[in-house]
């Protein structure tokens, strides 16, 4: 069982430059998460889904959009990179009401 | 709305010692809790989680955390350090009920240094 994946692993973009960070688990979750991680900051988190073809903000949503299409794939696109999204980005997945399974993250620079 | 507070953004102990890493909540349901760990360079594995049961919640590598509602608090204990717990520590609140679809509101994190 792979669990949660993301791609990539690293990515380095110029200020103004777009991209879709890609998440996909084979659990059948439901629920599936975007969080951003930065130092001394702990996890936010920046959109969620509860099934396919339904998706919400969080708590830092601006400069993202995200779909959910199918139960497995949950991409969050940033449009317009700014340094300020220079982060950690970690997707997740739960079952109804329990424990969230953390992908391995996807490092992003905007220089 | 939810918070956590994590006190003590760095925790060192020597290696066979006590590890206490303090966590205090803010609910208006009852809440879930749990504790999270991070390697480095990894995502987070969970360790642990109360979620209205037992008051006292086992998890794995030897820790465990109380749920102590008077004091809104869920602190992480481990009787002693090994190196292998060398790693950044987070708690998180969720309410799992309504419309909060299991979100999760975390504190900043803890990092915990072993000393040999």
């Amino acid at each position: 069982n792979a669990g949660v994946t993301q791609t990539p692993k690293f990515r380095i973009l110029k200020i103004g430059q777009s991209m879709t960070l890609q998440c996909t688990q084979d659990m059948n979750h439901n629920y599936m998460y975007w969080y951003r991680q930065d130092p001394g900051m702990g996890l936010k988190l920046i959109y969620y889904s509860v099934g396919a073809g339904i998706t919400d903000k969080g708590e830092v949503p601006n400069g993202y959009n995200v779909s959910r299409s199918t139960t497995e794939d949950f991409p969050l696109r940033l449009e317009l990179a700014a340094p300020s999204q220079t982060s950690v980005y970690f997707c997740a997945s739960s079952p109804v009401s329990d424990t969230q399974y953390f992908g391995p993250g996807t490092r992003l620079t905007v220089l | 709305a939810q918070s956590v507070t994590q006190l003590g953004s760095h925790v060192s102990v020597s290696e066979g010692a006590l590890v206490l890493l303090r966590c205090n909540y803010s609910s208006s349901v009852p809440p879930y809790l749990f504790w999270y760990v991070q390697y480095p360079n990894q995502g987070l594995q969970l360790l642990l989680k109360y979620t209205s049961a037992a008051t006292l919640v086992k998890g794995i590598n030897g820790f465990e955390a109380e749920f102590k509602k008077s004091e809104t608090s869920f602190h992480l204990t481990k009787p002693s350090a090994h190196m292998s717990d060398a790693a950044e520590y987070f708690c998180a609140v969720s309410d799992f009920g309504g419309t909060s679809y299991g979100k999760l509101t975390f504190g900043q994190g803890t990092i915990l240094t072993v000393h040999p």
